[in-house]
């Protein structure tokens, strides 16, 4: 079956870029999301990608997608404490039931 | 539009008792379900509903029971609580119109405690 895989944690210092990874398995994924979770809230979109692109940017936010690695990343540029949460990615196929499988999620910790 | 809501936020239950959660949303989607979120495990699907009367069975869900009664409701049912269940409960909602809206919008989580 699918599979989404993530680091769980990933330490920074505020300022720098911090830098998520993601792989997953389903070769007819078509949409790669990241959500983000802040500490006691549900999830929340941050960004997506379609499977024909291989980067989309948004502000601070830069996602790369490596379809032949199925290797999907997301950067966040000039990280600040507020950008401390769960970061987790996620994918799904077109057509049919939309039930995205999601990683496990990302740990950011943004230190001063 | 409030989005998606979740009754109640938190609730403690006793092994054996029962409880329906409740989930609402705004936004006309025909799509609905429920996680489960435990620490290390990430979402884990529980029930979902492609639409109004219509319910499937997702990752993990002995234990629950879901109804699709009302388009914007979609509630999930405990009918013998059990410590295995303690858990933050996300509900979710999306419409499927091809485009940039085929994402999940989330509600703020029921936090359950089965003692």
């Amino acid at each position: 079956g699918e599979d989404v895989e993530q680091s769980l944690f990933l330490s920074v210092r505020e300022g720098d870029s911090s830098v998520i990874n993601c792989t997953y398995t389903d070769s007819s994924s078509t949409y790669l999301y990241w959500y983000k979770q802040e500490p006691g809230a549900g999830l929340q979109l941050l960004t997506y990608i379609f499977s024909n692109m291989d980067m989309k940017q948004d502000q601070r936010l830069t996602v790369l997608l490596n379809k032949k690695d199925k290797h999907l990343s997301l950067r966040i540029a000039d990280t600040q404490t507020g950008d401390s949460a769960i970061y987790f990615c996620a994918e799904s196929a077109s057509g049919g039931s939309y039930i995205p499988t999601f990683g496990r999620g990302t740990s950011l910790i943004v230190h001063p | 539009n409030a989005g998606v809501t979740q009754t109640p936020k938190f609730r403690v239950l006793k092994t054996g008792q029962s409880m329906t959660l409740l989930c609402a949303q705004d936004m006309n989607h025909e799509y609905m379900y429920w996680y489960r979120q435990d620490p290390g495990m990430g979402l884990r699907l529980i029930h979902y509903s492609v639409g109004e009367g219509t319910t499937a069975k997702g990752e993990v869900p002995d234990g629950y029971n879901v109804s699709r009664l009302k388009k914007q409701n979609f509630l999930l049912g405990l009918e013998s609580a059990a410590p295995s269940q303690t858990s933050v409960y996300f509900c979710a909602s999306s419409s499927l119109t091809g485009g940039d809206t085929d994402t999940q919008y989330f509600g703020p989580g029921t936090r359950l405690t089965v003692l």
